[in-house]
């Protein structure tokens, strides 16, 4: 099975700012990640897929970058609707979760 | 626009079995697939099966394929996951999710399972 190692788990940042997370995979996940938003009582929401195509309606502030088994995703231009948890996905082989990243606004 | 709908919450007893919906709208039923994932509070997500609406094919995490039956009813476009013998490892939130753009593209809202006595 195929393991994702997010971090951190959690990160404060403040307006304006830029944050970055990373997924590690435990083997070759040929770009096939995606990023999301997750709010509390809501269903998690696609920001990026295949490491940096962003969804369409996703603003330009979010990207995504990586290949092999390192991947990254940022978001610059911090506002205060960014504050969420933010997880990978793997999807080349089955599907695996990176464990998540709470991000709050200093 | 698409929507998945799932109900809020379940209250079950330990050793019961429980089956929750997600109806599906706005998009073709039988040409997505249906994941559906889990939740344990403070944990991260588990990727627990999918089912093809198309034509009932059916994938199973291992770890899950004692636990849970993933079900459709085409005629209203809704996929069902059953999860049986219920323990306090099952309570836990339960999103279903449509595979779309390769990967999961619009998900529910959730599912959230109490077992209690």
């Amino acid at each position: 099975d195929i393991q994702m190692t997010q971090s951190p788990s959690s990160l404060s940042a403040s307006l304006g700012g830029r944050v970055t997370i990373t997924c590690k995979a435990s083997q070759d996940i040929n770009k096939y990640i995606a990023w999301y938003q997750h709010k509390p009582g809501k269903g998690p929401r696609l920001l990026i897929h295949y490491t940096s195509t962003l969804q369409p309606g996703i603003p330009s502030r979010f990207s995504g970058s990586g290949s092999g088994r390192d991947y990254s995703f940022s978001i610059r231009s911090l506002e205060p609707e960014d504050i969420a948890t933010y997880f990978c996905l793997q999807y080349d082989i089955l599907w695996t979760f990176g464990g998540g990243t709470k991000l709050e606004i200093k | 626009q698409v929507q998945l709908q799932q109900p809020g919450a379940e209250l079950v007893k330990p050793g019961a079995s429980v089956k929750m919906s997600c109806k599906a709208s706005g998009y073709t039923f039988t040409s997505y697939w249906i994941n559906w994932v889990k939740q344990r509070p403070g944990q991260g997500l588990e990727w627990i099966g999918d089912i093809y609406p198309g034509r009932g094919i059916t994938n199973y995490n291992e770890k899950f394929k004692s636990k849970a039956t993933l079900t459709l009813d085409t005629s209203s476009s809704t996929a069902y996951m059953q999860l049986s013998s219920l323990t306090s490892e099952d309570s836990a939130v339960y999103y279903c999710s449509r595979r779309g753009a390769g990967t999961m593209d619009y998900w529910g809202q959730g599912t959230s399972v109490i077992v209690s006595s």
